[in-house]
């Protein structure tokens, strides 16, 4: 069965950067765009990114540019998330979700990683 | 960019009562590009419809989603326990090519 699993939580300064990671398993990994939606307490759902795993091809939504790089590893099936210079605004849960190569649409998800940045 | 809007925000009603979800994109659409999710507390979201009228898979058939170029909806027919929840419709467009509106909240009444 897909499964993605992603690495725990984590807190952080002001100014420092976090690495998530989503490790992939049940499915071909190089078949299937990752993506990484995010979630600040309270709030709604925001898309970050995407990455296509075969290629490695990225994008980024524009508000998050130079702050935030996805890569993958094929050799271990996981993508990472990396975000730098973290501000309070930042503080969420992070997920990745497998696009379903259907209708664009996200068709399995991780368990979500909380990501708090506090002085 | 399209806006997703989303009304009600939130929508009290009881157990076996019809729940109407309205999904309005700020421009016409095309219902290919169109999605429900479901999240419950703690939870990742779930994907409920694709499509605009196409139910994931072990998506029960009292959920069904309909809807075209500024007006989709997520219908619930009958409400069972488990589907107090939030609910998110997501668009793929071009900037930003993912887009979710801002969210319904289902709670009991």
């Amino acid at each position: 069965q897909v499964q993605l699993v992603q690495s725990g939580a984590e807190v952080k300064k002001p100014g420092a950067s976090v690495k998530v990671s989503c490790k992939a398993s049940g499915y071909t990994f190089t078949s299937y765009y990752m993506h990484w939606v995010r979630q600040a307490p309270g709030q709604g759902l925001e898309w970050m990114a995407t990455i296509n795993p075969s290629g490695g091809g990225t994008d980024y939504v524009q508000k998050l540019q130079g702050r935030v790089t996805v890569t993958r590893d094929t050799s271990t099936s996981t993508v990472y998330m990396d975000l730098s210079s973290l501000r309070s605004e930042d503080t969420a849960v992070y997920y990745c979700a497998r696009g379903s190569g259907r209708y664009y649409d996200f068709d399995y998800w991780g368990q979500g990683t909380l990501v708090t940045v506090s002085a | 960019e399209i806006v997703l809007t989303q009304s009600p925000g939130t929508l009290s009603l009881s157990p076996g009562e019809r729940a109407t979800l309205s999904c309005r994109p700020s421009q016409n659409i095309s219902s290919t590009y169109l999605a429900w999710y479901q999240q419950k507390p703690g939870q990742a979201p779930r994907l409920l419809i694709y499509g605009a009228s196409s139910r994931a898979t072990g998506i029960p058939d009292r959920f069904s989603g309909s809807g075209s170029g500024t007006d989709f909806t997520l219908t619930i027919s009958r409400l069972e326990p488990e589907d107090f929840a939030d609910y998110y419709c997501q668009h793929y467009g071009s900037s930003p090519p993912w887009t979710f509106g801002q969210g319904t909240k289902v709670e009991i009444k």
